[in-house]
């Protein structure tokens, strides 16, 4: 079964860049995992964010962006505002399946 | 664009329960739905995903024989059952719309499911 690792929390100051990841138990993540990136906040559905890897939807702040780093997948957020404090998720697509990270709660303060 | 969800549930453990996910604003048949749920102060968790062109569906191990998905293209609607319940199937259950290929966009509002005696 595959685990997909995520950082369980990370704080950042406002105006801030902070760089999220997502790693595979199965070995490097590349392109064709098809990485997406979600944010939640609570009481609400997720958002998509990131898909395939760095592309954005119309909805999404110039901020984020999404790339590949390390052999893991990875969510910046450049220049941080308050509203960004939520839950983040990544997705990854696994041998036809999909796995999603645990989450990293992102803390603005 | 638009996935709408049916309403709260709550069920006793070992019965089943089914959701609904209406999606309109766009071709129905042009975008597989996924369903993924949120345990209380979990994470996400994918169910499974239907492709409405076909009806044809791919569950993860874990769900497979519990899980299943289903669509009726006369209404745009998408259905997910999920039998055997146990408490720990309480959680939101959300729809979600993924373009072939991993273009993910579009969420439901999630439905509320509990299990309990």
């Amino acid at each position: 079964q595959t685990v997909v690792t995520q950082e369980p929390s990370l704080t950042v100051s406002p105006g801030g860049t902070v760089t999220l990841t997502c790693a595979s138990s199965t070995g490097a993540v590349t392109s064709g995992f098809y990485p997406s990136w979600f944010q939640q906040k609570p009481g609400q559905p997720p958002r998509t964010m990131i898909y395939l890897t760095s592309r954005k939807h119309s909805w999404t702040p110039a901020r984020f962006s999404g790339s590949l780093l390390g052999g893991k997948a990875a969510l910046t957020l450049s220049g941080v505002q308050p509203e960004d404090e939520a839950d983040y998720y990544c997705l990854l697509s696994v041998g036809g399946a999909w796995v999603f990270g645990g989450g990293t709660k992102l803390a603005v303060l | 664009v638009q996935l709408v969800q049916s309403g709260a549930e709550v069920k006793k453990p070992g019965a089943s329960v089914k959701v609904s996910c209406k999606a309109s604003g766009y071709t129905f048949t042009t975008y597989y739905i996924h369903f993924v749920r949120q345990a209380p102060g979990q994470g996400l968790e994918w169910l499974g995903i239907v492709i409405p062109s076909d009806g044809s569906t791919n569950y993860p191990q874990k769900f497979q024989g519990r899980v299943t998905l289903t669509r009726d293209t006369s209404t745009s609607t998408v259905y997910m059952e999920l039998s055997s319940l146990r408490s720990d199937d309480t959680a939101v259950y959300y729809c979600a719309r993924e373009l072939r290929g991993g273009y993910w966009d579009y969420w439901g509002q999630g439905t509320l499911v509990t299990v309990s005696s």
